[in-house]
């Protein structure tokens, strides 16, 4: 397993375009995480999956935010409308649910960067 | 409210030289679990340590250690005989239970100087 793939690892983008970043997780992984890093700052949570559920939403991730994953395994992140203010790292995660949400280690991947101008 | 704060944005130290670093957390919750990860330049978060708020025992790994308090809420990582491979930024992370939303805090880079 190569651990969690994200695609593209940087993104530049003029304000007002859509962006959308893919993340890959581990494949026997069933929880899926999107979290936002800014210069400085320690992860956000954005929202997770299960399986293909959306489970649960940050109020962060406004109405130009919308995450997807179809079928359980890869998932989607898009981001309408940029602003400059959406700059940022965007880090994926995944675990595998025991059902003891303290026993879900979520394992990373690199991040995808985006600098909107 | 759920909260997790690490003073120390930044620390150098000489190589071979003990550093901690300190994690204060707040929950009302009884149970919680308590994580430290570890960023290197490359970006991507690596998992270090796990603790539930049932179990006190400190732990050792190698030239890792956790001290862990829940009298004053406090998760403190320290690195024996530091080495230029530590240099990151560490975070220590909540999880209260019920939810999967971890909460990070905003990180201490540490810089080991050779």
């Amino acid at each position: 397993d190569t651990g969690v793939s994200q695609d593209p690892r940087h993104k530049i983008t003029k304000r007002g375009q859509n962006v959308t970043f893919r993340c890959d997780p581990i494949s026997e992984h069933n929880r899926l995480y999107w979290y936002r890093q800014t210069l400085g700052q320690g992860p956000e949570f954005l929202t997770y999956f299960q399986n293909e559920a959306q489970l649960e939403k940050s109020r962060l991730l406004s109405d130009r935010f919308s995450a997807e994953r179809p079928k359980g395994s890869f998932s989607t992140l898009e981001i309408q409308r940029t602003e400059q203010g959406d700059s940022a790292m965007y880090l994926c995660a995944s675990s595998f649910s025991t059902g003891v949400p303290g026993a879900n280690v979520l394992t990373f991947g690199a991040g995808s960067r985006l600098t909107v101008l | 409210a759920q909260k997790v704060t690490q003073a120390q944005t930044e620390i150098s130290v000489v190589e071979k030289e003990d550093v901690t670093l300190d994690c204060v957390y707040e929950t009302r919750d009884t149970t919680y679990y308590l994580f430290w990860y570890k960023q290197p330049p490359s970006g991507e978060l690596v998992f270090l340590i796990r603790r539930n708020s049932f179990d006190e025992q400190n732990e050792i790994s190698g030239r890792y250690s956790w001290n862990f308090q829940k009298s004053t809420s406090s998760f403190n990582f320290t690195i024996t005989a530091s080495q230029v491979v530590d240099s990151a930024v560490y975070f220590c992370a909540l999880l209260t239970s019920g939810t999967y939303k971890y909460i990070f805090g905003t990180g201490t880079r540490l810089k080991v100087l050779a």
